[in-house]
């Protein structure tokens, strides 16, 4: 079956645009997250999805970014005023239940902010 | 913040040498997991061990977990250049949900 997708694979902007990331998750996962990944550095995480709530926004550096998933499969990260300091991969993943199971992720958004 | 440090940063070794990675956490687990990264792009999952296992094998992957000492180990044996890529331990948030931390990974070259 089909993996996590994410669109688009490569997002250069300018300096004080708004952005939306795209996540597809595996069909019949509940969970997805989102994950943020800078060079050189292991991914950092921004915010959990069980279902369509944010069951878990704790890593959402600032309130310009936000994500959705309205109906429970694909999700949005939305980025306002972007920075440069916002450039790096976005990774999103999901899994079957949220506990104790593998996360299968994505191959994730570059993001260039120029 | 990251919670799991590994170690080394880099290595570099012959196709056919075992590789050994190390991965140290602060905090209290319910599983760790291994994953491989190319090109700085997706993760694949090589291995989930939980908390009450010791160790676990999977092909020419062998993970071992010491809670004691908050430490894993990835062993790769008979590397391949194939396996050349960025490997990363990552545990999970005890709060139950798998929201997973991150180390800042090793990255692994194997020369033919």
């Amino acid at each position: 079956g089909a993996g996590v997708s994410q669109t688009p694979s490569n997002k250069v902007t300018e300096k004080g645009k708004y952005v939306e990331l795209r996540c597809d998750p595996i069909s019949g996962h509940t969970a997805l997250y989102w994950y943020r990944q800078s060079l050189g550095q292991g991914p950092e995480f921004l915010i959990y999805f069980q279902g369509t709530g944010a069951a878990d926004d704790s890593g959402l550096p600032n309130d310009r970014f936000f994500a959705v998933r309205p109906e429970g499969s694909v999700s949005t990260l939305k980025i306002q005023r972007t920075e440069r300091g916002d450039s790096a991969v976005y990774l999103c993943a999901s899994s079957l239940t949220p506990i104790g199971n593998e996360q299968f992720f994505g191959p994730g958004t570059r993001l260039t902010v120029l | 913040s990251q919670q799991g440090e590994e170690d080394p940063q880099a290595l570099s070794i012959q196709e056919g040498e075992n590789a050994t990675m190390n991965c140290s956490y602060k905090t209290s687990i319910n599983n760790l997991q291994w994953y491989r990264q190319n090109s700085g792009r997706g993760l694949v999952h090589l291995i989930l061990i939980r908390s009450n296992e010791r160790e676990k094998h999977s092909g020419r992957l062998r993970v071992t977990l010491d809670t004691s000492k908050k430490s894993s180990s990835l062993l790769i044996t008979a590397s391949r250049a194939a396996d050349t890529a960025s490997y990363f331990c990552a545990t999970d948030d005890s709060g139950g949900y798998n929201k997973l931390i991150f180390g800042a990974g090793t990255r692994l070259a194997v020369h033919p």
